[in-house]
């Protein structure tokens, strides 16, 4: 079956730090892979997506693209804000409409 | 309103006990979607609805758990008999339409934080 694998949290980092969040995962055919956001007291929110290999998505500064051949999806910001402090899903949809998400990855940034 | 809203946003009940979940999808989205979060976990799929109809409900744990959409809009998540472990957020979510092999975006509501006692 599909899953996901995400390093685990929590991540603290110094305003201005580079952030990597580890994605990986194991699908049967072409999957679309996403970033969602999960910041305090708010909904799931889409961050980027990348619907086939070697797609990069981007928003907001923060990159991530889609590595067939090692099945990941690594979400990358070159300089964190204090407002990036959220909870990070790595999420996938294999060529049907349920998203398969992983545990999440909480991030603090501290100024 | 703008986005997906969801009621209560917070529901406390007892063990055994019933209880219904509300769901108010972006207007003109035709699929929505349940999902359950456990503390510390993803969300989990449970049931997907294409229209006024339950395309896919394999994500439901079990026979408690029953969701309606009856006019294609708005949708209730329903739990009988409620258990300890069905203590999650529910969440729901709303998409244009399903979305092929790309995937239409899929909008997500605050949630339902259930408790059960």
């Amino acid at each position: 079956g599909n899953s996901v694998t995400q390093m685990e949290g929590p991540v603290t980092l110094s305003e201005e730090a580079f952030l990597t969040i580890n994605c990986t995962y194991t699908a049967t055919g072409y999957p679309s892979l996403f970033w969602y956001v999960q910041y305090p007291g708010e909904g799931l929110q889409l961050l980027l997506k990348a619907t086939k290999a070697d797609d990069k998505g981007s928003n907001k500064g923060f990159e991530a693209t889609y590595r067939k051949e090692t099945t990941s999806f690594h979400l990358e910001k070159g300089s964190v804000q204090v407002s990036d402090s959220a909870v990070y899903f790595c999420a996938l949809g294999a060529g049907s409409y349920q998203l398969t998400f992983g545990k999440g990855t909480k991030l603090s940034v501290i100024p | 309103g703008a986005g997906v809203s969801q009621t209560p946003s917070n529901k406390v009940t007892e063990k055994g006990k019933y209880v219904e979940l509300r769901c108010d999808p972006i207007s003109g989205h035709t699929a929505l979607y349940w999902y359950r979060q456990s503390l510390g976990q993803g969300p989990e799929f449970l049931i997907y609805f294409q229209g006024t109809g339950a395309a896919d409900d394999s994500g439901l744990p079990n026979d408690r758990f029953f969701a309606v959409r009856p006019e294609g809009s708005v949708s209730t998540l329903k739990i009988q008999r409620t258990e300890r472990g069905d203590s999650a957020v529910y969440l729901c979510a709303s998409s244009k339409e399903r979305g092929g092999s790309t995937m239409d975006e899929q909008f997500f509501g605050p949630g339902t934080r259930l408790t059960v006692l």
